[in-house]
């Protein structure tokens, strides 16, 4: 059964903490992307990958890092550079990446405390 | 500068009537849209896309319809359930890019 999970589904963070959300895709896709929704707001990119080992900033990467060391994982970490980070975090990942269907993760949620 | 804009935040539709999403775009660059259905507290779900070469896709309950011209799309749902309640956005990709630029999105609720 394909699909692309994210966990947790809930996360809280302190003052001054990394967080890591992970998220996992079994479609054999290449291209993986993390957007960020806040209330009211369309999702807007926090970072992409096009392919292992290499990533892009999409339009709101500062307080964010990703990683991208196998095809099927593309996790991000929320740095305590991030002043602001209460959102809804949605991963999506694309065959290639360009003009095609993304297809979205279940969201985490991140909460501070 | 917001690129693709969803006017009406909110659409009530009486079920088994139309329900008409709007969506508009400044960028004549994008080559592709998409439409998605967003529950609370989850991700968005694909629905249909359409290519910028074409002015109309049809998938089952869902048409989305392209006015190049206008630079406007539209998703029709015909006939309105009361399960399509959510949240609809559409997004449009920028030709030569990887990126997206999404809608702030429309609610539907559809009434019993």
């Amino acid at each position: 059964d394909g699909g692309i999970t994210q966990s947790p589904k809930y996360l809280f963070r302190k003052e001054g903490q990394n967080v890591t959300l992970s998220c996992e895709q079994n479609l054999n896709h290449d291209a993986m992307y993390w957007y960020r929704q806040d209330p009211g707001q369309g999702l807007r990119l926090i970072y992409y990958s096009q392919i292992v080992n290499d990533f892009q900033k999409g339009d709101i990467a500062e307080g964010y890092s990703v990683s991208r060391e196998k095809k099927e994982s593309f996790p991000l970490t929320v740095t305590s550079a991030q002043k602001n980070p209460t959102a809804f975090y949605l991963c999506a990942s694309s065959w290639r990446g360009g003009a095609e269907t993304q297809y979205f993760g279940p969201g985490t949620r991140l909460l501070v405390l | 500068d917001q690129q693709v804009k969803q006017n009406s935040p909110s659409l009530s539709v009486q079920e088994g009537r139309i329900s008409i999403l709007n969506c508009d775009y400044t960028n004549s660059m994008f080559d592709y849209f998409l439409w998605y259905k967003k529950y609370p507290a989850e991700g968005p779900t694909f629905l249909i896309s359409i290519s910028s070469i074409k002015d109309k896709n049809e998938d089952g309950r869902f048409t989305v319809f392209l006015n190049k011209s206008a630079k406007h799309l539209s998703l029709h749902i015909v006939p309105s359930q009361p399960g399509d309640s959510a949240v609809y956005f559409c997004a449009a990709h920028r030709e030569g890019t990887y990126k997206y630029i999404f809608g702030t999105g429309t609610r539907l609720k559809v009434l019993a």
